[in-house]
C-alpha cells in the first residue's frame, strides 16, 4: 500500500530534550515536505526537499532540522524543543515532473513539549 | 504574495443539506487549486483538484470551479451526510521550485442526522 508513515504519532517531552520524529514514503517521490498544524493557523510549512541531499527552510523553520540522506526518508529534528514546538506535525511527499504536483500526507504527529 | 482565505468555522448542517465552503485566494502566476479533506485523527487526504480557469474538480458528490475572475476555488455538496463530519481545508501551489502549498486555516464540519 503507498503511503507515507510517522513515528511516534504521540510524544509527550520536556523542554530541551533533543527529539526526532522520522516520515517514511514507499512511492518512490523526489519531494517530501514538514508541516505543523495549530487551531486558526492552518499548515505552515517547515522545511521541504527537493531530492536527496537538498533542503530548503519553508515559512517556520526556526527551532527545527531536517536531513535527506535516503530518498524515502526525511526525519525532523528538535535540537532543543521549547513549549511554542507544541503542535500536530505532519510529512508530505509527491512526485516532481508535471504540476500540479499532489500531495500525499501521514497521518500526523501531535507533540507535547512541557 | 500567495495566500488562501477560507471561510471560517465550524459549520454545523442536518443530513441532506446543501454544503458551501468558500475559499478565495492570492497568488503570482496561475496555480493549482486545491481541496482537501482531515478526518479525526487522521492525515489530510485529497479530495479534488483544478489546474487551470474554469476546470471543475469533482469527488465524492463535492464540486468546486476555478474562478480566475473572482479568485475563488468554493467547496460545493448537494446533500450532506454524517460521513461528511471532517476539516476542510482549501489550497493552492503555484508549481514553481519547492512545490510549496499555501493552505487555508481550515472549516470544520460537522453533519448532525
Amino acid at each position: 500500500e503507498a503511503q507515507v508513515t510517522q513515528n511516534p504519532r504521540y510524544l509527550i517531552t520536556v523542554t530541551g530534550k533533543k527529539l526526532t520524529v522520522t516520515c517514511s514514503q514507499n512511492m518512490n517521490h523526489e519531494y517530501m515536505s514538514w508541516y505543523r498544524q495549530d487551531p486558526g493557523l492552518g499548515l505552515r510549512q517547515i522545511y521541504y526537499s527537493m531530492n536527496v541531499e537538498v533542503t530548503d527552510k519553508g515559512d517556520v523553520p526556526e527551532g527545527y532540522k531536517v536531513s535527506r540522506k535516503e530518498k524515502r526518508n526525511f526525519p525532523l529534528i528538535l535540537e532543543s524543543p521549547s513549549p511554542n514546538q507544541t503542535s500536530l506535525y505532519f510529512c508530505a511527499s509527491s512526485p516532481t515532473g508535471t504540476a500540479p504536483y499532489e500531495q500525499y500526507f501521514g497521518p500526523g504527529t501531535r507533540l507535547t513539549v512541557t | 504574495g500567495n495566500s488562501v482565505t477560507q471561510m471560517e468555522g465550524p459549520v454545523t448542517l442536518s443530513e441532506e443539506a446543501f454544503l458551501t465552503i468558500n475559499c478565495t485566494y492570492t497568488a503570482t502566476g496561475y496555480p493549482s487549486l486545491f481541496w482537501y479533506v482531515q478526518y479525526p485523527g487522521e492525515g489530510l487526504q485529497l479530495l479534488l483538484k483544478a489546474t487551470k480557469a474554469d476546470d471543475k474538480g469533482s469527488n465524492k458528490g463535492f464540486e468546486a470551479t476555478y474562478r480566475k475572475e473572482t479568485t475563488s476555488f468554493h467547496l460545493e455538496k448537494g446533500s450532506v451526510q454524517v460521513s461528511d463530519s471532517a476539516v476542510y481545508f482549501c489550497a493552492l501551489s503555484d508549481g514553481g521550485y519547492g512545490n510549496q502549498f499555501y493552505f487555508g486555516t481550515g472549516t470544520s464540519l460537522t453533519v448532525i442526522p
